[in-house]
Order: structure tokens, then C-alpha cells, then sequence
């Protein structure tokens, strides 16, 4: 098993909808997660990241965590074509990342 | 501030030769991390250095893999011999601390080609 898990992709949605991406985790020591954006051909950039569980919103962008189901996800409100890219879910281990797989998502106009 | 520098962008190389990666972290930060991405096994932590020192190199693939940070501003990742399963993408990230919500900031990265 491996120790970050996304929901493969890719993930199509329209304009103006919410794209739902998931992330399990394997180690209940976990403290903390992040969400990182990537465009083709790019670096990794940080989108937010989450600590408690609930939710934490930042403009757009919603992630919520539930540690006993060990389970977190970022929400993608009023999508716009320039939020395509593959969103990879990173997790604190031993203050080391560990990152998914990653989801790709795309915006159709 | 010019956020983390690698060098070079591209390489391509023949399989054996000796090929090396460089990065200039953010000035003031003190974790200086060395990652891979390949499509098969995604973005993979390789080493990471704290003050300069090697902290983790639990990463490191094989003994062809060697990783040196001699001052704060500079760090390298060699490959001796290179081989094709070398190619991906190699990012340097460097993070002002390491604590559980610090943030990694990643360079440009190096994609590697090794024929």
C-alpha cells in the first residue's frame, strides 16, 4: 500500500463547477498536509496546506481533513480553465513530504 | 528574492558519463532537499541537508548517487555512472525551518536524459 493515495484522474469539470480531490494517507502519525499545484513542464507550487481537522478555506480553494478516517481533500470552487493541472497531495512524515501520485484536472471553457 | 536556482535546465547525456546538478537555495533557509519525478514512482524525497549537513539520504537510490551542499548558497547532486532509468525531472526545494507546517519552495528543476 502505498503511503499517499489520490484518486486517479484525470478529472474533467466545466467552468464555474467544484473539482473534488480526494487523498488517503497510510501513517496515523501524520501531522500535517498540503496541497501543491503543478503545470506541465513546471515546478511544484504550494496551494495551502491543513493541520486540524475541518476546513480551511483560502479564496477558491477549500481543504478539509478527517484524521480518524485519515482522509483529506481540497475543493476547487468556480473552476476556471487556468486551474488545469495535476494537484499533488503531500503529507508530513518526520518532517519529510511524502507526495501522491497526483490528479489531474482539467477545466473545459 | 529569486527563489531557488538549478542548473542545468536540460541535460542530456550518454549512459556512463558522470553528470552533476546544481541548486542555489533561498538565501536564509537552512533545509535544502534534493527530489525526484518520474512518471512511474512520482515525486520521490532523495536527501535533504540542514546547515549544509546530509540529514536523510534514505533516498538515495544507489551508491551512484551522491548529494554535497560545501556552504549555505550551494549544493550538488551527482550521478556516477549515469544510467537511462536516471532519466526524470530533479527538483531542489529548500524550506526557511522543518517544522509540520513549514513550506518547501521548489526550483525550476533539471530534466535529465541519459540515452
Amino acid at each position: 500500500q502505498k503511503e499517499v493515495e489520490q484518486n486517479s484522474g484525470p478529472l474533467s469539470v466545466p467552468e464555474g463547477a467544484i473539482a473534488s480531490l480526494n487523498c488517503t494517507y497510510s501513517d496515523r502519525g501524520s501531522q500535517s498536509f498540503f496541497w501543491y499545484r503543478q503545470y506541465s513542464g513546471k515546478s511544484p507550487e504550494l496551494i495551502m496546506f491543513i493541520y486540524s481537522n475541518g476546513d480551511k478555506e483560502d479564496g477558491r480553494f477549500t481543504a478539509q481533513l478527517n484524521k480518524a478516517s485519515q482522509y483529506v481533500s481540497l475543493l476547487i470552487r468556480d473552476s476556471q480553465p487556468s486551474d488545469s493541472a495535476t494537484y499533488l497531495c503531500a503529507v508530513n512524515q518526520e518532517y519529510k513530504l511524502s507526495f501522491g501520485a497526483g490528479t489531474t484536472v482539467t477545466v473545459r471553457a | 528574492d529569486a527563489g531557488v536556482i538549478q542548473s542545468p535546465r536540460h541535460e542530456v547525456t550518454e549512459m556512463g558519463q558522470e553528470v552533476t546538478l546544481r541548486c542555489k537555495p533561498i538565501s536564509g533557509h537552512d533545509y535544502l532537499f534534493w527530489y525526484r519525478q518520474t512518471m512511474m514512482r512520482g515525486l520521490e524525497l532523495l536527501i535533504y541537508f540542514n546547515n549544509n549537513v546530509p540529514i536523510d539520504d534514505s533516498g538515495m537510490p544507489e551508491d551512484r548517487f551522491s548529494a554535497k551542499m560545501p556552504n549555505a548558497s550551494f549544493s550538488t547532486l551527482k550521478i556516477q555512472p549515469s544510467e537511462p532509468r536516471d532519466s526524470a525531472v530533479y527538483f531542489c526545494a529548500s524550506s526557511f525551518v522543518l517544522t509540520s507546517t513549514d513550506t518547501q519552495y521548489f526550483g525550476p528543476g533539471t530534466r535529465l536524459t541519459v540515452l
